[in-house]
């Protein structure tokens, strides 16, 4: 049973580009999540996916937006990029028909440095 | 004030001790309580979960929570060196909803 899969592994990219960070979800799960983890810090929830739509926002700008599509694999995309955009990206899945808690299980992540 | 402190540690003990860790939470609301465990330079693992106050065991981990108090706690028993890692609670307010971390407390099990 494969878990979480994210791609790529390790990006680089200068300031102003544009990134699109992609993620398949463990098998049965329909739910996205993406969280941003700088280093020595916990992860901070971007938002949620779920059915295609953005279900849940945290406190990130417009910069930051998503996908979702029809198979519930996810994408994450970051315009006009800074150098604080530096961080481990993480992508998270949980299942809405699974028993509560419907934890959230993480991918490996994808690690942006913005130069 | 953060929604979760944590204490960033590091915490060191020798191999076979017992590894004790906790946070503390402001807001009631939060109802779910979950603890990962992640390695340097990879993606957090998911240990234990609970949703109500008392303990819940799972091998060499007990998790401990206290509504009452705001107060989540993690025991790992016989430590190993394979368990230096940071660990990380979590919280939320719903089921499936958005996660809410502490800052990650550091562990060196030392052999």
């Amino acid at each position: 049973d494969a878990g979480v899969t994210q791609s790529p592994t390790h990006l680089i990219k200068t300031r102003g580009q544009q990134v699109t960070l992609r993620c398949s979800p463990k098998s049965g799960h329909d739910t996205v999540s993406w969280y941003q983890q700088a280093l020595g810090q916990g992860p901070q929830f971007i938002f949620q996916y779920y059915e295609e739509e953005e279900r849940q926002r945290g406190n990130f700008p417009d910069r930051f937006s998503g996908h979702q599509f029809p198979n519930y694999s996810s994408e994450l995309n970051v315009n006009a990029l800074l150098l604080g955009d530096s961080a481990l990206y993480l992508c998270a899945s949980s299942s809405s028909q699974g028993p509560v808690p419907r934890a959230q299980y993480f991918g490996p992540g994808t690690r942006l440095l913005v130069l | 004030q953060k929604e979760v402190e944590q204490d960033p540690g590091p915490l060191s003990v020798p191999e076979g001790a017992i590894v004790s860790l906790n946070c503390t939470y402001s807001n009631s609301a939060f109802q779910y309580f979950m603890w990962y465990r992640q390695y340097s330079r990879k993606g957090p693992e998911l240990l234990m979960y609970t949703y109500s106050s008392g303990n819940k065991e799972d091998g060499r981990f007990t998790a401990q929570v206290d509504k009452s108090s705001k107060y989540i706690s993690l025991f790992i028993r016989d430590s190993q060196p394979s368990d230096s890692a940071t660990y990380l609670c979590a919280i939320s307010k719903a089921a499936g909803n958005k996660l809410t971390f502490g800052g990650g407390t550091r562990v060196l099990v030392k052999p």
